[in-house]
């Protein structure tokens, strides 16, 4: 069983929709969740990371983390066509990195 | 401007033929690490560096090598390449000073084939 589950999608949208990604975990000694988003044929890009349970806002963009129910999740508000790419859940303990398989969003006009 | 580079960006090769595929960055991050990306299999992680000369294995290590003898570098050597290791491979980097340690920078990946 993979230490990070993440829910597979696609997800397709229409735009200004409310979008909700998830990821759920095993490994306790997680410390930093982080989200990434990765483009077509690009490197993966840091969205937002938290450290604790609990919310953290930036912008559209919502990150929640249930350490009790080892559950993860990413909300975007307003979707937009621009959002459409592939969300990466990932988590940290050390230095050791580990990665959800992602999700493949569209946001369609 | 602020970045990973990694080369050569594509890359095809033969089965037994020794390849490197180097990293750089220029943030003066402490952290480096590499990764393979495959469909289905996501993202995972080879090794990682929390600083020079220290080199830790990640999740899927088996028939790489790494060294870290500068801070700004981190290549990734494949000493006898087999069709497994087909993949896309990323280096990342993160300052180990802050409080977002582990925001991770990805260089733009390397596609590698093996035949």
């Amino acid at each position: 069983q993979k230490e990070v589950e993440q829910d597979p999608g696609p997800l397709s949208v229409p735009e200004g929709a409310i979008v909700s990604l998830n990821c759920t975990y095993s490994n306790s000694a997680f410390q930093y969740f982080m989200w990434y988003r990765q483009y077509s044929r690009k490197g993966p890009e840091l969205l937002m990371y938290t450290y604790s349970s609990g919310n953290k806002e930036d912008g559209r963009f919502t990150a929640q983390v249930d350490k009790s129910s080892k559950y993860i999740s990413l909300f975007i508000r307003d979707s937009q066509p621009s959002d459409s790419a592939t969300y990466l859940c990932a988590m940290t303990n050390a230095g050791k990195s580990t990665f959800g398989d992602g999700t493949t969003l569209t946001v369609k006009p | 401007e602020a970045q990973v580079t990694q080369n050569p960006r594509y890359l095809i090769t033969v089965t037994g033929k020794k390849l490197t595929v180097t990293c750089s960055q220029n943030m003066n991050h402490e952290y480096m690490s590499w990764y393979r990306q495959d469909p289905g299999l996501g993202l995972r992680q080879i090794y990682y560096s929390m600083n020079v000369e220290v080199t830790d294995k990640g999740d899927v290590p088996e028939g790489y090598k790494v060294s870290r003898k500068e801070k700004r570098n981190f290549p990734l050597i494949l000493e006898s390449p087999s069709p497994n290791q087909t993949s896309l491979y990323f280096c990342a980097s993160s300052s180990s000073d802050r409080e977002d340690a582990y925001e991770q920078y990805f260089g733009p990946g390397t596609r590698l084939t093996v035949t």
